[in-house]
């Protein structure tokens, strides 16, 4: 069964900082989806990235930016020069080949101050 | 433009009654879920649905079930309502295919006294 790990509970950082939040993630699949995902204080959930297990090619888009590593199986996430928009709850979540559903992490709270 | 709807938004009810959360989705997805939203647990899958007539049991679903008799609905409901069942309910959808990212409602938030 897979598991998704988010050990940081809460972040919060000064507006201009750059955040990192930690996921780990256990599967025994070799075939893998990985998502981050973020809730704003308004309830809703929104799609960020994704990334396919086998492309660990790192990405940068806009101000986000992640860091995959199959070797220590972890899917970080970097908000760059951050705003106070981005205050939120951001969750990792994981999905194995041929199977749809979504495992998530805890969720990792950032409050981002001006 | 595709959306997909939950309601009521929020609601309140007594123990012991049975309780029916709608969820709604004009994408015409295949994939169908329930999650529910607690403190220190993310978010946990309750039923999901492959398609119509299709229901599965997820991580926490005790005291729920789910019926699949359209693509559009998959309403979730609580048998006999607890109060431990308190929560913020999400229904999500996707399309049947690997590395899709899920479409979620505005969720419901669900209180038993």
């Amino acid at each position: 069964a897979q598991k998704v790990t988010q050990a940081q509970t809460e972040i919060s950082v000064v507006e201009k900082e750059d955040v990192t939040l930690d996921c780990v993630y256990e599967t025994r699949d070799t075939t893998y989806y990985l998502f981050w995902y973020k809730q704003p204080p308004s309830g809703e959930l929104v799609f960020l990235i994704r990334r396919n297990s086998f492309d660990e090619q790192n990405e940068i888009s806009g101000r986000y930016s992640w860091n995959f590593q199959k070797s220590t199986s972890s899917f970080n996430f970097t908000i760059t020069a951050s705003q106070v928009v981005d205050s939120a709850v951001y969750f990792c979540a994981l999905s194995e080949v041929n199977d749809y559903k979504l495992s998530f992490g805890a969720g990792t709270t950032v409050t981002v101050r001006a | 433009d595709a959306e997909i709807t939950q309601s009521p938004r929020h609601k309140i009810t007594e123990t012991g009654r049975q309780v029916t959360l709608a969820c709604h989705q004009t994408w015409n997805h295949n994939n169908m879920f329930w999650y529910r939203q607690d403190l220190g647990h993310g978010l946990r899958l309750i039923h999901y649905s492959y398609g119509v007539q299709d229901t599965n049991k997820g991580e926490v679903s005790d005291g729920y079930s789910v019926s699949r008799s359209n693509t559009e609905d998959l309403p979730l409901t609580l048998e006999s309502a607890a109060s431990s069942q308190t929560s913020v309910y999400f229904c999500a959808s996707s399309e049947s295919r690997d590395s899709t990212e899920a479409f979620f409602g505005q969720g419901t938030r669900l209180t038993v006294v």
